[in-house]
């Protein structure tokens, strides 16, 4: 069966430090891999997605940047980060194709000081 | 632009209720509807999926469904208990986005506490 990881479950960092946070998914191959972000009162965000390796599509203008070194590794990257980078990270795979379902990880919670 | 409305945002009742969390969407150009549940500090486990062509999912207590012409889908939960006090969340998959397999938009949730 897939499973889907993701490290580090907690993470406090100062603001103007760097960032990565790590996916990475068993069991399957060539998925397509999404960071999202939740912000407190707000609904889920795409912020990254990725159909291969390399491939990286942006969302939304930000601090952030995505990298796929490998096939079912995802990261997610910050040189410096911002007060309002804070929020819930989630990473996520589905199989290729239009109609399938996305399935998350348990997430990332980032506060910035 | 799609928009994706769950109300209400919060919901509390008894042990053993039967009840409706509902679901709507701007645009009925959609590939699918899928719903979540996410636990406090938690991520989100996928509940049911259903594809534009379909009317309903059901998988044990939990039945959803979908009247894209309308915009609206609901998740119906049978006998309620009390571990399924969670946040249930609703996404659909727009159909022209640009090309991209990337999208799912997110409503806000729906907060359901069950008590004993």
């Amino acid at each position: 069966s897939q499973t889907i990881h993701q490290w580090p479950a907690t993470l406090v960092q100062p603001v103007g430090s760097p960032l990565s946070l790590e996916c990475t998914v068993e069991g399957t191959s060539n998925p397509n891999l999404y960071w999202y972000r939740q912000a407190a009162g707000r609904g889920l965000q795409l912020l990254f997605y990725s159909i291969g390796i390399g491939q990286i599509s942006s969302e939304v203008p930000q601090n952030l940047s995505a990298s796929r070194p490998q096939d079912r590794q995802f990261i997610l990257s910050s040189k410096k980060l911002l007060l309002s980078d804070s929020g819930f990270y989630l990473c996520a795979w589905s199989v290729r194709g239009w109609e399938q379902p996305q399935h998350f990880g348990d997430g990332t919670r980032l506060s910035i000081l | 632009k799609q928009e994706v409305t769950q109300i209400p945002a919060a919901l509390s009742v008894p042990e053993g209720e039967n009840l409706v969390l509902n679901c709507s969407f701007t645009d009925s150009a959609i590939y699918n509807l899928q719903w979540f549940r996410q636990d406090p500090g938690k991520g989100l486990t996928s509940l049911l999926l259903i594809q534009s062509s379909q009317r309903e999912q059901t998988s044990g207590r939990l039945n959803a469904s979908l009247d894209k012409s309308s915009g609206r889908s609901t998740l119906y939960i049978a006998a309620s208990q009390p571990g399924d006090s969670a946040t249930y969340l609703c996404a659909v998959k727009p159909l022209n986005y640009g090309g991209s397999q990337g999208n799912l938009i997110f409503g806000k949730g729906t907060k359901l506490s069950v008590k004993p």
